[in-house]
């Protein structure tokens, strides 16, 4: 089946601009998360859904950093006055329960973020 | 807290060599732990993981890991390389079975020489 799918795969934008990333999960996986993976820093969580519970807000660098899950499926990370050390590669995963780390995380390819 | 070393950012072997990668980690309470695989323009794939059962792993693609805890390691291994398996491999930790978060290694890039 289709895996996890992440748009636009590639993003150049300027500095203090505001960018929108999307992930569409696996179809019937309630859990959802969102990393960075830049040079700097290697790969970081940043956010995680589960459900209809509150979200894991806890990896989110600074409050220029958003998400939202609409429907418990489609997720949206937005970074608001892009900043150049914003630039990494953002990948989305999704699992089909969540809540462990036991219940398999399914990446998708990642969207490279490039601020200028 | 937990962490994950990853021992050497580049690793380069030979077709038909063993590939060794080392993973080491920190951890208060016991781990689960994971081993991810990234080809060139894709995302994580898992390829094998440990969470508190046999301490030698078998993951996919001929790869197998062994937790040992007294060594506080859990390095890679497959007996023999293939071209495909040219990749990047990050390791990872997880605090048990309580939490959904993983934590990542820096990544160990492995070349294979024809």
């Amino acid at each position: 089946g289709a895996g996890v799918s992440q748009s636009p795969s590639n993003k150049v934008t300027e500095k203090g601009k505001d960018v929108e990333l999307r992930c569409d999960p696996i179809s019937g996986h309630t859990a959802l998360y969102w990393y960075r993976q830049s040079l700097g820093q290697g790969l970081e969580f940043l956010i995680y859904f589960q459900g209809n519970s509150a979200p894991d807000k806890s990896g989110l660098p600074s409050d220029r950093f958003s998400a939202e899950r609409t429907g418990g499926s489609v997720s949206t990370l937005t970074i608001q006055r892009t900043q150049q050390e914003d630039s990494a590669v953002y990948l989305c995963a999704s699992s089909l329960r969540g809540g462990t780390s036991t219940d398999t995380q399914y990446f998708g390819p990642g969207t490279r973020l490039t601020v200028l | 807290a937990q962490s994950v070393t990853q021992l050497g950012s580049h690793v380069s072997v030979s077709e038909g060599a063993l590939v060794l990668l080392r993973c080491n980690y920190s951890s208060s309470v016991p781990p689960y732990l994971f081993w991810y695989v990234q080809y060139p323009n894709q995302g994580l794939q898992l390829l094998l993981k440990y969470t508190s059962a046999a301490t030698l792993v078998k993951g996919i693609n001929g790869f197998e890991a062994e937790f040992k805890k007294s060594e506080t390691s859990f390095h890679l291994t497959k007996p023999s390389a293939h071209m495909s398996d040219a990749a990047e491999y990050f390791c990872a930790v997880s605090p048990g079975d309580s939490s959904y978060k993983l934590i990542f290694g820096s990544g160990t890039r492995l070349l294979v020489r024809p």
